[in-house]
C-alpha cells in the first residue's frame, strides 16, 4: 500500500536559519510528488511539485525539493526561513499509478523564532 | 482567477441531524475530490469526481456519506444521521484533469455536538 511519512512531527527554527522537512514515500514505482503548506484555518496551497526530470525542483516562495529515487525522498528546503513561513507542511504522493487519489503524510509543524 | 470555494467556512450541528457541505471548482476543472482532515492529520481521501459521475469513492466511511456532481461543476458533500466523530475539517479540491495538481478550498470546519 502507498505511504507517506513525514517523520518530524514539529521542527522549530530561528529566522534565517536554513530548513529541511523530510518526506519518505513507499511506492512501486515513481509517483508524482507534491509539497503543500497549510497555514492555521487556510485551504492547502501548492509549494512545488514533481513529475519527472530535473530531480531539484523550485517552488514560490523560495522553497525546494530534491527527488532522491534511491532514498524514495523527496525533502523540502529553504536557506533562509522567515517569520511567515510558519504553518503546517504536507507532502503528498499521487500521479497515474496511486489511482486517482493523493496520500499525505501526517504533516510537519513548523515554529519560526525571532 | 478564482480559486476552490466551499460553503459554509464553518458548520455547527447536532447529532443526527442531515448536513451539505459545498464546493465550486475552479471554472473548467473537470476533476474534484473531497478529503477529510482532523485534527493532526493529512487530508484523507473520500471520493473523486471525473465529470458527473463519482469514479472513485472508495474512501467514503460508510452509507451516510454521499456526494454528488449533477452538472459536472459545482458538488455537494452529504451526511446523514451525523455523528460527533465525523468533526473535522471537509476540502474540496479540483484539477484541470485528473491525477495532476490539485487546487484546494479552504475547507468546512464540521463541528458535531
Amino acid at each position: 500500500a502507498q505511504s507517506v511519512t513525514q517523520p518530524d512531527i514539529h521542527i522549530t527554527v530561528s529566522e534565517g536559519a536554513s530548513l529541511e522537512l523530510r518526506c519518505n514515500y513507499s511506492y512501486g514505482a515513481t509517483p508524482y510528488l507534491f509539497w503543500y503548506v497549510q497555514s492555521p484555518g487556510q485551504g492547502l496551497q501548492l509549494l512545488l511539485k514533481y513529475f519527472s526530470g530535473d530531480t531539484l525542483v523550485q517552488g514560490i516562495k523560495g522553497f525546494e525539493a530534491e527527488f532522491k529515487r534511491s532514498q524514495s525522498s523527496f525533502n523540502l528546503r529553504k536557506p533562509s526561513v522567515h517569520w511567515s513561513d510558519a504553518a503546517e507542511y504536507f507532502c503528498a504522493v499521487g500521479g497515474p499509478n496511486t489511482g486517482n487519489q493523493f496520500y499525505f503524510g501526517t504533516g510537519t509543524s513548523l515554529t519560526v523564532i525571532p | 482567477g478564482a480559486g476552490v470555494s466551499q460553503t459554509p467556512s464553518n458548520k455547527v450541528t447536532e447529532k443526527g441531524k442531515y448536513v451539505e457541505l459545498r464546493c465550486d471548482p475552479i471554472s473548467g476543472h473537470t476533476a474534484l475530490y473531497w478529503y477529510r482532515q482532523s485534527l493532526g492529520q493529512g487530508p484523507e481521501f473520500l471520493i473523486y469526481f471525473q465529470g458527473t459521475g463519482a469514479a472513485d469513492d472508495s474512501g467514503l466511511p460508510n452509507d451516510r456519506f454521499f456526494a454528488v456532481r449533477p452538472e459536472g461543476s459545482v458538488s455537494t458533500l452529504k451526511i446523514q444521521r451525523t455523528e460527533r466523530g465525523d468533526s473535522a475539517v471537509y476540502l474540496c479540491a479540483s484539477s484541470l484533469i485528473s491525477q495532476e495538481t490539485q487546487y484546494f478550498g479552504p475547507g468546512t470546519r464540521l463541528l458535531v455536538l
